[in-house]
């Protein structure tokens, strides 16, 4: 079985600074990595995904997120946030045999000017 | 594509009431699956079709929970003798599956509130 566990149930960050969102999983199998993002009483938005080859995976808004096998890692990150970039976002797992996806307990970014 | 769409968006009932949700894939998409997220949680598997066939479903997924997909195309959730533990968003996504990696679409959810 597969699990996903999101550090951080909050991350406070000034417009224009650096952030990371961290996420390890956990699984006896090869899978695929996946972050969602969801704005308030929304559902869910692929931001990015890794699935295979170049461990780095950027979105079309500024993220990206690095594959770490050996970390069994997937941490988001954006160089410079915008007050816009506020929400929940969601790190979750897919095993390559079953389509399911297991999802971590969210994030939530708030940026503040 | 015009997207996941489920309806209704919000639903308050009492408990004990029956309660049924739809949900519309991306046309042609072959997979269709049901996620709950409850407040402060990620979505969580609760069940899944490929065209008509339900494939899978999870524990979370009591007696009182049935989903059906009759064609293949849309789906329904229904909830019998809603209790207050079943008040959550209710996740739909669909995918187009052919053997290998997929993306998941999601709609915009149902929110249940039992009273």
């Amino acid at each position: 079985a597969q699990s996903v566990t999101q550090l951080d149930s909050q991350v406070p960050v000034f417009e224009e600074a650096p952030v990371e969102l961290r996420c390890n999983y956990s699984s006896s199998v090869s899978v695929y990595l996946f972050w969602y993002v969801q704005y308030p009483n929304q559902g869910l938005q692929l931001l990015l995904k890794y699935l295979s080859g170049s461990t780095l995976v950027e979105s079309i808004n500024g993220f990206e997120a690095e594959f770490n096998k050996s970390q069994t890692s997937f941490h988001l990150r954006k160089p410079s946030v915008h007050i816009s970039d506020t929400a929940e976002y969601f790190c979750a797992v897919m095993d390559t045999g079953f389509q399911k996806l297991v999802f971590g307990t969210g994030t939530r970014l708030l940026v503040s000017p | 594509d015009t997207g996941v769409s489920q309806d209704p968006r919000h639903k308050i009932t009492k408990r004990g009431q029956n309660v049924t949700f739809r949900c519309d894939p991306i046309s042609e998409h072959n997979r269709l699956y049901w996620y709950r997220q409850t407040l402060g949680q990620g979505p969580e598997f609760l069940t899944y079709f490929q065209n008509e066939a339900q494939l899978e479903k999870s524990r979370l997924l009591s007696d009182r929970f049935s989903a059906e997909r009759p064609k293949g195309s849309f789906s329904t959730l229904e909830i019998q003798r809603t209790e207050q533990g079943d008040s959550a968003m209710y996740l739909c996504a669909s995918s187009s599956w052919t053997g290998g990696a997929e993306t998941q679409y999601f709609g915009p959810g149902t929110r249940l509130l039992v009273l």
